[in-house]
Formats: structure tokens, C-alpha cells, sequence
């Protein structure tokens, strides 16, 4: 069966330091991915998407880059964060376009 | 940007009782889908309703759909204190491997 492991669960970071985000996929091969951001008490924000490796869809310029270095991974990055980089960050993975997704388990980033 | 948007924005209600969620959206879909989510965890999807169908059925949930009306309905019936949690709806559109997810609506069933 197929799994979807994002680490870490939660995250404390100060303002202009660095950001590394990681997801992986177990059980399946060139999946879709995904990477959003939920802020408190509020709906899910795209931010990129994946269809194969190397190839990676910006939704929303902004602080972060996203990369695809293996089929089945998908890291999320910054290399300053803001305070409004703060939130739930939630990655996922598709069989194909349009598919249910697959969500992890999401990561909260608290930016002090 | 928000494709949907769910309304009421928070509903509590009793157990036993049935819950309804709508969900308006702007664009011409593929097909839309309905999620759940436990605080503080990953979403999970419920249901899955294409544009050509108008209603769709999986154990205690009803979904509705009305192109016409760019709009969808999630009934639970018969809710139980474990239905509580948000739900969000998501439309999938023309660029077939984006999904975009509604605000959500935030159920509390109590005993």
C-alpha cells in the first residue's frame, strides 16, 4: 500500500534563517505532489505541484521554492523565512491529475 | 485564490441529527471533491463527484451536485460525535492536475 511520511511535525525557526521540508512517497511510482500551506482556521493555499522530476508548477509567488531531486520526493524550501511563512504546511500525492489526494500528516512552522 | 467557498463558515448540531455543507464554486470543473480534516492533522478524502453526475452516495454521506448552479451539497446523516472535524470541498478544473480547496466548514456534533 502505498504511504506519504512529511517531517518534521512541527517547527520553530527565527526570522531569516533557512527552510528544508521533506516528503516522501512509498508504494507507488511517478506520482503527482503537492506542497500547501493552510493558515490558522482557514482553507488550503497551493503552492506547487509536481508532475515528474525536475518539473516543478509555482502557484503563488512568494519566499519559498519547491524541487523534485527523486520520483518520490518532494522537499520545500526557503532560504529566509518571514514571519508570514508561518502556518500548516501540507504535502500530498496523486496517481494522476484530478485523483483524490493523499495527504501527510503536515507540518507546523511557527516563524518567531 | 479560493475556488469555493463553503457555507455555513461553522455549524453544531447533536448527534443523530443530519449536517449539510455547501459548497459554491466559480469555473467549470472536472469533477469536485469533498475532504475531511481533523484538527491538526492531514486532510482525507471522502468522495470524489464528476461533472456529469448529480449525486453520489458512500455509507452516511450524500453529495449533490448542480453544474448549472456551480454549486455542491455534503449531507452526513445520522451524525456521530466522531463526524466532528472541518470540511472542505475541492474542485479539480482545467489545468487537470491542480486541485483548489474551498474555505471549509468547521462541524461540531455533540452528545
Amino acid at each position: 500500500s502505498q504511504t506519504i511520511h512529511q517531517w518534521p511535525a512541527t517547527l520553530v525557526q527565527p526570522v531569516g534563517s533557512p527552510l528544508s521540508l521533506e516528503c516522501t512517497v512509498e508504494g507507488t511510482s511517478n506520482p503527482n505532489l503537492y506542497w500547501y500551506r493552510q493558515a490558522a482556521g482557514r482553507g488550503l493555499q497551493l503552492l506547487f505541484y509536481s508532475v515528474g522530476i525536475g518539473q516543478i508548477s509555482s502557484e503563488v509567488p512568494q519566499n519559498l521554492s519547491a524541487s523534485r531531486p527523486q520520483d518520490r520526493q518532494f522537499i520545500l524550501s526557503s532560504k529566509k523565512l518571514l514571519l508570514s511563512d508561518s502556518g500548516f504546511y501540507l504535502c500530498a500525492w496523486s496517481p494522476q491529475g484530478g485523483s483524490p489526494l493523499h495527504f501527510g500528516n503536515g507540518t507546523r512552522l511557527t516563524v518567531t | 485564490s479560493q475556488q469555493g467557498e463553503e457555507d455555513p463558515q461553522a455549524l453544531s448540531i447533536q448527534e443523530g441529527e443530519n449536517a449539510t455543507m455547501n459548497c459554491s464554486y466559480k469555473t467549470s470543473i472536472n469533477n469536485l471533491q469533498w475532504y475531511r480534516q481533523n484538527s491538526g492533522r492531514g486532510l482525507v478524502h471522502l468522495i470524489l463527484i464528476r461533472s456529469n453526475e448529480r449525486e453520489k452516495h458512500s455509507g452516511r454521506l450524500r453529495v449533490t451536485l448542480d453544474t448549472s448552479k456551480k454549486s455542491s451539497s455534503l449531507l452526513i446523516t445520522a451524525s456521530r460525535a466522531a463526524d466532528t472535524a472541518s470540511y472542505f470541498c475541492a474542485t479539480n478544473t482545467g489545468t487537470a492536475s491542480k486541485l483548489t480547496f474551498g474555505t471549509g466548514t468547521r462541524l461540531q456534533v455533540t452528545l
